[in-house]
C-alpha cells in the first residue's frame, strides 16, 4: 500500500496521559498536514510541514500539542496531559509539488478517545 | 480568514434522482476549491478541484461542480444518484498563509440515498 498510513488507528486513554500518533506520508510527498475532526464537523487544520520544517500552526494547537517531522519523512503528533476535549479523529494528509494548490491525500485517521 | 458554508448537514435523495450539495465560500478572490468524499471508515479522497481553469469541473463517479464567482459558490451535482454515492461530502477552499496554501473545510454534508 503506497497511501498515507497512520498508526494507531484507535487509541483509548485516560485523562492526563500522553499519546503519540504517527503518520507515514506517500513517499515522494514533501508536504504533510495534520487535521482534527470531531463528530459532525469538517477537518480543522492543526499544523503543516514542508520537508522537516513546521511552517504553520493553528491557534487550535495548544501548548500540550507538539508535532515533529525530523527527517522530512514520517511525522509524529504528541498530545500531553490529554483532556476529554481532545477526543477526536486525527487526520494526516500529504501532498507534493512546488506550488501547492491544496490537493491533499489523506490517511484513514487515528481515533482518540479520552476517558 | 476563509470560511466555507455547506448548507444542509444531511441531504436525502432517491436512487436515480438529482444530487445537489451546496457550498459557499467567503473570499472575493477566486481561490482553489475542492470537493472531497469520505466513505464510512475510510479517509477523505478528492472528488474534484477547481484551479482557475474551466468554471465547470468534472470529477470522479459522475460528479461535477460549477464555480460561480458572483455567487461565491461551488455547488456539487450529479444527475442520477446511485446507492454507492452515500457518503459524507466536504467542500474545501485554500487560503494562502505564510506562503503555503492551507485548505479550510466545511462542516460536511451527509448524502443519504434511498432505494
Amino acid at each position: 500500500d503506497t497511501g498515507v498510513s497512520q498508526d494507531p488507528r484507535h487509541k483509548i486513554t485516560k485523562r492526563g496521559q500522553n499519546v503519540t500518533f504517527r503518520c507515514d506520508p506517500i513517499s515522494e510527498h514533501n508536504r504533510l498536514y495534520w487535521y482534527r475532526q470531531t463528530l459532525g464537523q469538517g477537518p480543522e487544520f492543526l499544523t503543516y510541514f514542508q520537508n522537516e520544517a513546521q511552517l504553520e500552526k493553528s491557534r487550535l494547537l495548544s501548548d500540550r500539542f507538539s508535532a515533529e517531522r525530523p527527517k522530512g519523512s514520517f511525522s509524529t503528533l504528541e498530545i500531553q496531559r490529554t483532556e476529554q476535549g481532545d477526543s477526536a479523529m486525527y487526520l494526516c494528509a500529504s501532498s507534493f509539488g512546488t506550488q501547492n494548490t491544496g490537493e491533499l491525500f489523506f490517511g484513514e485517521g487515528s481515533r482518540l478517545t479520552v476517558l | 480568514a476563509q470560511s466555507v458554508t455547506q448548507l444542509g448537514s444531511h441531504v436525502s435523495v432517491s436512487e436515480g434522482a438529482l444530487v445537489l450539495l451546496r457550498c459557499n465560500y467567503s473570499s472575493s478572490v477566486p481561490p482553489y476549491l475542492f470537493w472531497y468524499v469520505q466513505y464510512p471508515n475510510q479517509g477523505l479522497q478528492l472528488l474534484l478541484k477547481y484551479t482557475s481553469a474551466a468554471t465547470l469541473v468534472k470529477g470522479i463517479n459522475g460528479f461535477e461542480a460549477e464555480f460561480k464567482k458572483s455567487e461565491t459558490s461551488f455547488h456539487l451535482t450529479k444527475p442520477s444518484a446511485h446507492m454507492s454515492d452515500a457518503a459524507e461530502y466536504f467542500c474545501a477552499v485554500t487560503e494562502l498563509s505564510g506562503g503555503s496554501y492551507i485548505p479550510t473545510f466545511g462542516r460536511g454534508t451527509s448524502l443519504i440515498v434511498h432505494p
